[in-house]
């Protein structure tokens, strides 16, 4: 089983619709986590970063998070074509020093 | 440079030759990381330096890789005897600190690696 699961998708929505990009990881030692966008053939670029539980605003982006669930969440508000991207989730233990990451979601936004 | 910068781009090489790829972090960053992203899979840790502390190999698949960074800057990650299983994106990654209170690692564009 892998440390964190995420749904490789792709997920096609209409713009102006509302995403919702989740992972769920089994280590408990996690308590850093983050969201990046990685568009085609690019690096990955963070778009948020969490430490405790509940939610986080950016903009039309919303982070979420749920410890005792070992869930997390990105919501994106009025998608827009521009959103299309692949988005992973990735994590740090409290005394750790490498990220691990989801395996990515593709998203797709269409106008 | 403003980023992380990363050569070459692209790679093309036969199996079982060697091959380096180089990393630029951004100046003044004392942590660099190595991943690699295969077709469909998420990025897979392979090597941490944090300024003169010995790095983190314990993501590095088999011997065939090695990783060095010459003074506390550019690195190099080697692939010795290239095998087709090898073929993947190669990312490279630094931060002004390491670990989890550093809140954003900035990644290069990666270079494409090919073994045929």
């Amino acid at each position: 089983q892998k440390e964190v699961e995420q749904d490789p998708g792709p997920l096609s929505v209409p713009e102006g619709a509302i995403v919702s990009l989740n992972c769920t990881y089994s280590n408990s030692a996690f308590q850093y986590f983050m969201w990046y966008r990685q568009y085609s053939r690019k690096g990955p670029e963070l778009l948020m970063y969490t430490y405790s539980s509940g939610n986080k605003e950016d903009g039309r982006f919303t982070a979420q998070v749920d410890k005792s669930s070992k869930y997390i969440s990105l919501f994106i508000r009025d998608s827009q074509p521009s959103d299309s991207a692949t988005y992973l989730c990735a994590m740090y233990e409290e005394y750790g020093n490498k990220l691990v990451f989801g395996a990515g979601t593709i998203l797709r936004v269409k106008s | 440079g403003a980023g992380v910068s990363q050569s070459p781009s692209n790679k093309v090489t036969e199996k079982g030759k060697d091959v380096e790829l180089r990393c630029d972090p951004i100046s003044g960053h004392t942590a660099l990381y190595w991943y690699r992203q295969s077709l469909g899979q998420g990025l897979e840790f392979l090597i941490y330096f944090q300024g003169n502390s010995a790095p983190d190999k314990s993501g590095l698949p088999s011997d065939r890789f090695s990783a060095e960074r010459t003074g506390g800057s550019v690195s190099t990650l080697t692939i010795q005897r290239t095998q087709q299983e090898d073929s993947a994106v190669y990312l490279c990654a630094s931060s002004l600190v390491g670990g989890p209170m550093n809140t954003e690692a900035f990644f290069g564009q990666g270079t494409r690696l090919t073994v045929v």
